[in-house]
């Protein structure tokens, strides 16, 4: 029934390892996010894709790699993980690009020790 | 960067207490969002306002997107305990494109 979700919920890793992190929607939705939260709980975007295809690409080190193997699912990649990574990775998705009501998944905690 | 500015950052009030908190940005906004983030979970969409001085309500809230279409307000009445929570505002800055832009964030505790 979860709209988005994304797994696993918590992570915790050492630096250097390799994660992912999964994301579906079951809303049918054209247009998928992934958001970091950081320790201040400021939001910010990192990517965005319509229908598989890369939209917004924020500044962010390209030890982060998006992928969407179809319109469903956007997976989040990171290599070499450092102390800053972590946070809380947010996946969401909406309707069409420019539509700005997004739905959120519960978000995904990783802890680089 | 970041080009909303939400205020207050946090507020502690009684159950039964009315709140008020608003955001204003420099630059002209499209549409104007308030979500609600409970604590382990993702922000959820409160209200969506799409015109200049457009009040809506969604039961004990109250949004308005101001007439310069820089700021927002939400009023929450009658606050009761499941309130607690981080509300942020949200819009696309005119000059971004589809991207959308999230205040810092309201936290929000109620003491019963």
């Amino acid at each position: 029934d979860t709209a988005v979700s994304q797994t696993p919920k918590y992570l915790v890793t050492q630096m250097g390892n390799d994660k992912s992190i999964k994301c579906e929607q079951n809303l049918g939705h054209d247009t998928m996010y992934w958001y970091k939260q950081d320790s201040k709980k400021f939001l910010k975007i990192m990517f965005s894709y319509n229908n598989k295809e890369l939209i917004i690409n924020e500044t962010v080190p390209n030890r982060f790699s998006p992928k969407s193997p179809d319109k469903a699912h956007l997976n989040l990649h990171i290599n070499s993980l450092e102390l800053g990574d972590s946070a809380v990775y947010f996946c969401a998705s909406s309707q069409q690009t420019g539509a700005n009501v997004l739905t959120f998944g519960a978000g995904s905690r990783l802890t680089v020790l | 960067g970041q080009q909303l500015n939400q205020s207050p950052q946090s507020m502690f009030i009684q159950e039964g207490e009315d709140v008020s908190m608003n955001c204003t940005s420099s630059s002209i906004f499209n549409t104007w969002l308030w979500y609600k983030q409970d604590p382990g979970e993702g922000p959820v969409l409160l209200i969506a306002l799409y015109k200049a001085g457009e009040l809506t309500s969604n039961g004990r809230l109250t949004a308005q997107f101001g007439i310069t279409r820089k700021d927002s307000f939400l009023n929450i009445s009658a606050s009761i305990p499941s309130d607690v929570g981080i509300y942020f505002c949200a819009g696309p800055p005119k000059t971004s494109g589809s991207r959308l832009t999230f205040g810092e964030g309201t936290q929000l505790t109620v003491n019963p």
